[in-house]
């Protein structure tokens, strides 16, 4: 069955510094999304992305934050400066024909454990 | 403001019947979905309701009323392997999904 791949599946980071977490949704999706979960808290929802762009994002997802997806297959999430507050699992997930047939739901990556000291 | 409401924790017992309730309100409504997560991982996709009305899916059922913005989840014969949070996530009227905070379901011998 088709996954939505992400590495790493645990990074430290002191605070301050960038992070990029990396991507590969399923190859025939077109949309693909940033969730976040902070430890025991809401699954919070962070961008989604299509045709190269932002369709929407979300109040936490400011300027720290930018999502790319520089060739056909990795979708990247960069936090320029990371503070301790986004200590979280972050998981990236792609569907098929995107939010407005969402039957099918979205397949989720295994996630990124992202710690910052 | 938009609230999803679902119990925190329940416990039965392997063999049994469990309902997972949730209610929502939301600005606008196109679709809700129910998610398993077992700590640690990824959610994964177990219903989608848009029409009120039950939805059976194997040992899971996933039913809808729109008008009482409620919605709930059923396991039968519940396994150990059960043991998991349930997420209750509405699609809005923007098609974002707001996610409650989940339902941790401890299933007993």
């Amino acid at each position: 069955e088709p996954e939505v791949t992400q590495t790493p599946s645990h990074q430290v980071t002191q605070m301050g510094q960038e992070v990029i977490l990396r991507c590969v949704p399923i190859s025939n999706h077109l949309y693909f999304y940033w969730y976040r979960q902070i430890l025991g808290q809401k699954v919070e929802f962070l961008v989604s992305f299509y045709n190269n762009e932002i369709s929407e994002k979300s109040e936490i997802f400011d300027d720290q934050f930018s999502v790319e997806r520089p060739d056909g297959s990795n979708f990247t999430l960069k936090i320029r400066s990371t503070k301790l507050e986004d200590s979280a699992m972050y998981f990236c997930a792609s569907s098929e024909v995107g939010d407005r047939t969402p039957n099918y739901g979205y397949t989720f990556g295994s996630g990124t454990r992202l710690t910052v000291v | 403001g938009q609230n999803i409401d679902q119990p925190t924790e329940m416990t039965a017992t392997e063999g049994a019947i469990v309902q997972i309730n949730c209610t929502y309100q939301t600005s606008g409504f196109n679709g809700l979905f129910w998610y398993q997560q077992h700590a640690g991982e990824a959610p994964t996709f177990l219903s989608y309701n848009v029409l009120d009305g039950l939805e059976e899916k194997g040992r899971f059922s996933s039913f809808l009323s729109r008008s009482k913005g409620y919605s709930y989840l059923l396991l039968k014969e519940l396994q150990m392997k059960d043991s998991a949070s349930y997420l209750c996530a509405v699609m809005d009227s923007n098609y974002q999904l707001i996610w409650g905070a989940g339902t941790k379901l401890i299933i007993k011998p």
